[in-house]
C-alpha cells in the first residue's frame, strides 16, 4: 500500500520566519511528487518534482526531491500571513491493470501552516 | 474556459437518501478523479477514470459509484447516504502528455455534503 507522511502536522510561525515542510513516501513505481497549497477552497498546484536534487523555485517557495531517501521538502522564506494554509504533498505512482497502465495519486494528511503577524 | 466545475456546492441529505455529484471539465482532460477530504485525513481517492467509459476504484470506494459516459463529465453517486459520508468532495482532472513535468492536476471548488 502506498504511503505518504507529512510533518509536522501543524506549525505556527511569525511573519518573516523561514519554514521547512517535510514529505516522506513509500510507493511502488514512483512517477512524481507534487505539492499543493490549500486555503479555504480547492488545492492549488505548486510544484511537480520528478528528478532528485533539482530544486524547483517559485518566488519565496522552493522544493527539492531526494529519490534515494524517499522524501521531499518544501521551503518558504520570509513568510507572510498569506502563506497560512494547508500544504499537501502527493505522490504519483504507476499502476497496471487489465486495461493497461494508469497513474494514481496518494495524498499525505497535510501540514497546517499558520503565519502570525 | 471554466476549468473544473462541481455541482452542487452544498447539500444536506438524510440517511438513506441518494444523490449524484456532477463534475465537469472543459480542458479535454483524459483523467478525472473524485476525492473526499475529512479533518485530519487529507485527501483520499474514492474513484478515478482514465478515459471515457472507464472507471477504477481508489482508496475508499465503498458506498460510492461513478460513471464517465462523456469525457467531460464524471459523476459520483451515493445510493444510500450514511453519516460517515459527511465530507467535502473534490473532483480533479488532468491531462497525460507523457511528460510528468508538463502535467498538472486541476481541482474543482468542492462540494460540501452533510448527511444527517
Amino acid at each position: 500500500e502506498d504511503k505518504v507522511v507529512q510533518s509536522p502536522l501543524s506549525l505556527v510561525v511569525h511573519e518573516g520566519d523561514t519554514v521547512t515542510l517535510n514529505c516522506s513516501y513509500e510507493v511502488t513505481n514512483f512517477r512524481s511528487l507534487l505539492w499543493y497549497k490549500q486555503e479555504k477552497k480547492a488545492p492549488t498546484f505548486l510544484f511537480m518534482l520528478t528528478s532528485s536534487g533539482i530544486e524547483k523555485k517559485s518566488g519565496r517557495l522552493s522544493s527539492i526531491l531526494d529519490k534515494k531517501e524517499l522524501f521531499s521538502i518544501l521551503n518558504i522564506t520570509a513568510t507572510q500571513t498569506g502563506d497560512s494554509a494547508i500544504y499537501l504533498c502527493a505522490v504519483e505512482a504507476r499502476r497496471w491493470n487489465s486495461g493497461g497502465s494508469n497513474y494514481k495519486l496518494t495524498f499525505g494528511k497535510g501540514t497546517l501552516l499558520t503565519v502570525n503577524p | 474556459n471554466a476549468g473544473v466545475t462541481q455541482t452542487p456546492k452544498f447539500r444536506v441529505l438524510k440517511t438513506g437518501q441518494s444523490m449524484t455529484l456532477l463534475c465537469a471539465q472543459d480542458m479535454n482532460h483524459e483523467y478525472m478523479y473524485w476525492y473526499r477530504q475529512d479533518p485530519g485525513m487529507g485527501l483520499r481517492l474514492i474513484h478515478y477514470s482514465v478515459g471515457e467509459g472507464t472507471t477504477a476504484k481508489g482508496e475508499v470506494p465503498d458506498g460510492y459509484n461513478v460513471s464517465r459516459l462523456k469525457k467531460q463529465n464524471f459523476l459520483l453517486g451515493l445510493e444510500s447516504a450514511a453519516p460517515s459520508q459527511t465530507s467535502v468532495y473534490f473532483c480533479a482532472s488532468r491531462t497525460t502528455s507523457g511528460a510528468p513535468a508538463r502535467e498538472t492536476q486541476y481541482f474543482g471548488p468542492g462540494t460540501r455534503l452533510l448527511v444527517l
